[in-house]
């Protein structure tokens, strides 16, 4: 059963301390996205990664961290310096070919206790 | 500055009526169009591409316009049903060379009441 997903669904965090948010994708994509989505508002890009080793900050990376050491996983890490990281995060996938769609996972939200 | 714009207001229609959503878009050249259908504390779930050299496109009960003067998108469901009730987020892919990275709007919600 080919899909993405995301772990934990729910993830609470004392101020100072780093979290990290696992995204695993079964659909061999090269590409991999983090978005963090704010009540009422749309997709913002964090990171992205297009193949296994690199990866490219988008709009808001302040504050976060990934790696891709492998195709499959792309984790990304809230760090303390993360102003306000109470959000919902999304993981996606896609081939990367132009016109292609991208695939979600079902999400973590992040609470700053 | 580039921009998307969506309805931030949600839609209500009744049960049955014709639902329209409108994206609209400024200092883009967009490739292709897509849009998402997103429910409450879920990832978006893609419904429909059209590119830019196409006008429309159909998908069961959803229909997709595109027009690239007047810089707009607008998605159709028919017939709409209480469980189309979700955000819509449409979704721009293009000028900037780098192959599937996407730019969303901010989505608008649509109530349908039976």
């Amino acid at each position: 059963d080919g899909g993405i997903t995301q772990s934990p669904k729910y993830l609470f965090r004392k101020e100072g301390q780093n979290v990290t948010l696992s995204c695993e994708q079964n659909l061999n994509h090269d590409a991999m996205y983090w978005y963090r989505q704010d009540p009422g508002q749309g997709l913002r890009l964090i990171y992205y990664s297009q193949i296994v080793n690199d990866f490219q900050k988008g709009d808001i990376a302040e504050g976060y961290s990934v790696s891709r050491e492998k195709k499959e996983s792309f984790p990304l890490t809230v760090t303390s310096a993360q102003k306000n990281p109470t959000a919902f995060y999304l993981c996606a996938s896609s081939t990367f070919l132009a016109g292609d769609t991208q695939y979600f996972g079902p999400g973590t939200r992040l609470t700053v206790l | 500055s580039q921009k998307i714009e969506q309805n931030s207001e949600a839609l209500n229609i009744q049960e049955g009526k014709t639902a329209t959503l409108t994206c609209n878009y400024t200092n883009y050249s967009p490739a292709y169009l897509q849009w998402y259908r997103q429910d409450p504390g879920r990832g978006p779930v893609f419904l429909l591409l059209i590119r830019e050299n196409e006008k429309e496109k159909r998908k069961e009960r959803l229909k997709v316009t595109f027009d690239t003067t007047l810089k707009q998108s607008l998605f159709h469901i028919t017939a709409s049903q209480p469980a189309d009730s979700a955000t819509y987020l449409c979704a721009l892919e293009g000028d900037n060379n780098a192959g599937n990275m996407l730019t969303f709007g901010g989505g608008t919600r649509l109530m349908v009441k039976p």
